[in-house]
């Protein structure tokens, strides 16, 4: 158990809706990532936030944004879902606003019918 | 920027010694090299990593070549519960900030 829990664990739904998945850290940490993993991608970076604020920016999508709360926790919102958002979607956590060691939450698995 | 190479698949007997290579041909100087595993379809779980020396931890080892270009993850003796696929991470430095960039990593089968 790496102390990061995301909900939900599964989720379906249809194209064209709108999902947030939510992240929380492990306790300490300040920066919060996304990644997406998916069959024919791999593990892809999405985005960073560093104590509520934007870090670094991966292969996000315009449709997808996400926010950290000032509680730490983070949110992921894909929007306008196409069946290609079909994946897993990893959140990891770290103490410091580099990545050196992070620890990856359970991930949320999405499919888009 | 960083990317890495890895041999896609390898195989290795229960109570040997895991050898996992890593091409980094393209690292610049501050960029560290990272492990990390993932089993199944769990999350990523980190293992190690290194800048130029050699680093152990109680998971593994990780042996830098002195031009920085590749590394060797090894894991001494290897278990069935070792079985995963290993990622040897490279990264992206702009602006300070870093961003992680996951290859496709090598399946590693640990044998009964």
């Amino acid at each position: 158990d790496s102390g990061v829990t995301q909900t939900p664990k599964h989720l379906i739904t249809a194209t064209g809706q709108r999902v947030t998945l939510r992240c929380s850290p492990r306790s300490g940490d300040l920066s919060v990532y996304w990644y997406q993993q998916s069959l024919d991608q791999g593990l892809q970076f999405l985005i960073q936030y560093y104590n509520g604020e934007e870090r670094a920016k991966g292969n996000i999508l315009e449709r997808f944004s996400a926010q950290q709360f000032p509680d730490l926790h983070s949110e992921l919102n894909l929007s306008s879902l196409e069946l290609g958002d079909s994946a897993l979607y990893f959140c990891a956590s770290s103490v410091a606003p580099l990545p050196v060691e992070q620890y990856f939450g359970p991930g949320t698995r999405l499919t888009v019918t | 920027d960083a990317k890495t190479t890895q041999p896609p698949s390898m195989d290795c007997a229960e109570g040997r010694a895991a050898n996992l290579p890593c091409n980094h041909s393209t690292i610049s100087g501050n960029e560290y090299v990272y492990w990390y595993r993932q089993i199944h379809s769990q999350g990523p779980q980190y293992i190690i990593h290194g800048l130029k020396n050699n680093e152990t931890n109680e998971m593994a080892s990780l042996i830098i070549t002195e031009d920085r270009k590749s590394s060797t993850l090894i894991l001494p003796h290897a278990t069935l519960r070792d079985t995963a696929v290993y990622y040897c991470i490279g990264s992206i430095t702009t602006s300070g900030t870093y961003k992680y960039i996951f290859g496709t990593g090598t399946r590693l089968k640990v044998l009964a």
